[in-house]
C-alpha cells in the first residue's frame, strides 16, 4: 500500500542555518505529494505542494521537488528562522482514493 | 472567510462512555475528511464524504467509530463505549470538488482533543 516516510526529528538548527527534511514515499501511480506544517498550538497548514515528476513545490522560503526516479519529497530552506519552529508533515494523495497518507512528521526546533 | 471549525476544543470522558465529535465545514466544500493524530500511530485517515456518494469508511479502526454528514455540510464522527487507546486528537478537514488532473486541498480544522480516562 501506500505510505511515506520522513527523517525523525527533532531536527535543531540555528537561525540562518541551512534546512533539509528528507521524505521518501512509496506508491503505485503518481501521487500528489505535500508539505503540511503545525505550528505550536493551531491546525494543521498546507505549506507546498507538487502534483507530478519534476515539479517544485515553493511558499514563504520553502521548496520540495517532486523526484520520481527516487520516490522523494525532500524540504528544504536556504536560512531558517526562529518562527519556522514546527512540525513538519510529508504526505501523499493518490488521484483516486483522495485521502492523505502522513509521515510521521519532523519536529524542527529554531534557536536564535 | 470561516475556516474549518470543530467542537469541543477538549473532551475528557471515561472509559465506555459514547462522544460526539462535530465538524463544520468551510461553506461550499463538497469533500469532508477525519483523521486522528495520535502519539503512537501519527495522522490517520479515517473516513471521507464527498457530496452525496457513500462515504469511505475504508480508515475506521472499529465499529465502535462512526461518521455522518447531515445535509452535505456539518459532520458528527461519534465513538461509543470508548476506550484509553482512542485518546488523540481528531482532525476535520474539507476541500471543494476535485479539479480534473489535479487534487483539491484540504483545510484543516483546529482539532478536538479526546481523551479518555
Amino acid at each position: 500500500g501506500n505510505s511515506v516516510t520522513q527523517m525523525e526529528g527533532p531536527v535543531t538548527l540555528s537561525e540562518e542555518a541551512f534546512l533539509t527534511i528528507n521524505c521518501t514515499y512509496t506508491a503505485t501511480g503518481y501521487p500528489s505529494l505535500f508539505w503540511y506544517v503545525q505550528y505550536p498550538g493551531e491546525g494543521l497548514q498546507l505549506l507546498l505542494k507538487a502534483t507530478k515528476a519534476d515539479d517544485k513545490g515553493s511558499n514563504k522560503g520553502f521548496e520540495a521537488t517532486y523526484r520520481k526516479e527516487t520516490t522523494s519529497f525532500h524540504l528544504e530552506k536556504g536560512s531558517v528562522q526562529v518562527s519556522d519552529s514546527a512540525v513538519y508533515f510529508c504526505a501523499l494523495s493518490d488521484h483516486s482514493s483522495y485521502k492523505l497518507i502522513f509521515g510521521s512528521g519532523t519536529r524542527l526546533l529554531v534557536r536564535p | 472567510g470561516a475556516g474549518v471549525s470543530q467542537s469541543p476544543s477538549n473532551k475528557v470522558t471515561e472509559k465506555g462512555k459514547d462522544v460526539e465529535l462535530r465538524c463544520d465545514p468551510i461553506s461550499g466544500h463538497t469533500a469532508l475528511y477525519w483523521y486522528r493524530q495520535s502519539l503512537g500511530q501519527g495522522l490517520e485517515f479515517l473516513i471521507y464524504f464527498q457530496g452525496n456518494s457513500a462515504p469511505d469508511k475504508s480508515g475506521l479502526p472499529s465499529d465502535r467509530f462512526s461518521a455522518e454528514r447531515t445535509g452535505g455540510s456539518v459532520s458528527t464522527l461519534t465513538i461509543q463505549r470508548t476506550q484509553q487507546e482512542d485518546s488523540a486528537v481528531y482532525l476535520c478537514a474539507s476541500s471543494s470538488r476535485k479539479t480534473s488532473g489535479s487534487v483539491a486541498e484540504q483545510y484543516f480544522g483546529p482539532g478536538t482533543r479526546l481523551t479518555v480516562t
